[in-house]
């Protein structure tokens, strides 16, 4: 069965520090991965995908995403937070053959202290 | 281009009452999805369609929830009786096509109050 493990369910860093957000996967097929966030009181917005082109990913504001088969993991990274980036993030994995549907990590609550 | 619209945006009913969803996908997007989200939890598939037809209803609680798109459009989702348990933010998404690399693009939710 796939699915998505975010290690941190809540990450704290200052403006302009680096982001980490983890992100480990469980797929017996190789896998499509992405990252999406969500804003209070909005819906969610693709950051990113993975889709077994090249392994590093970037996405929109400065996102990037590294997926290594090795570890299982495909962790998001910024190299500096801003205060607009303080929101709720989750990895989600799709189901090989099934349609499209995604499967939601637990989410990660980022937050930006200034 | 228009994004995933839901109405309405908030509901608070009693237990046992009924409450519905209304869901409008992006044009031409033949997959639209419900999710449910309870409040420190991912988002959790509650039924997947392609264009008008069920694709996936295996964690759809049928007898009290329902659901169902019109024309391959428009989708509704209801619940009848409502439980406490059911509070939660009710996602609508949308994508192109049923594969596994597609973007689904989500709609604002509709958040419902149990009380």
């Amino acid at each position: 069965a796939q699915s998505v493990t975010q290690l941190d369910s809540h990450v704290s860093v200052s403006e302009g520090t680096p982001v980490l957000l983890r992100c480990n996967y469980s797929s017996s097929y190789s896998p499509s991965l992405f990252w999406y966030v969500q804003h209070p009181n909005k819906g969610l917005q693709l950051l990113l995908k993975y889709t077994s082109a090249a392994t590093l990913v970037k996405g929109i504001n400065g996102f990037e995403a590294e997926f290594k088969k090795s570890e299982t993991s495909f962790h998001l990274t910024k190299p500096s937070a801003h205060m607009s980036d303080a929101a709720e993030y989750f990895c989600v994995v799709t189901l090989y053959n099934q349609g499209g549907k995604l499967i939601f990590g637990q989410g990660t609550e980022l937050s930006v202290k200034p | 281009e228009a994004g995933v619209a839901q109405s309405p945006r908030y509901k608070i009913i009693e237990k046992r009452q009924s409450v519905a969803f209304w869901c409008n996908p992006i044009s031409g997007h033949a997959t639209l999805y419900w999710y449910q989200q309870i409040l420190g939890q991912g988002p959790k598939l509650l039924i997947q369609f392609q264009n008008n037809g069920v694709v996936d209803d295996s964690q759809l609680p049928k007898d009290r929830f329902s659901a169902e798109r019109l024309k391959g459009v428009d989708s509704t989702l209801k619940i009848q009786p409502a439980k406490l348990e059911d509070s939660a933010v009710y996602l609508c998404a949308s994508s192109l096509v049923p594969i596994e690399n597609t973007e689904a693009f989500f709609g604002q939710g509709t958040r419902l109050t149990v009380v």
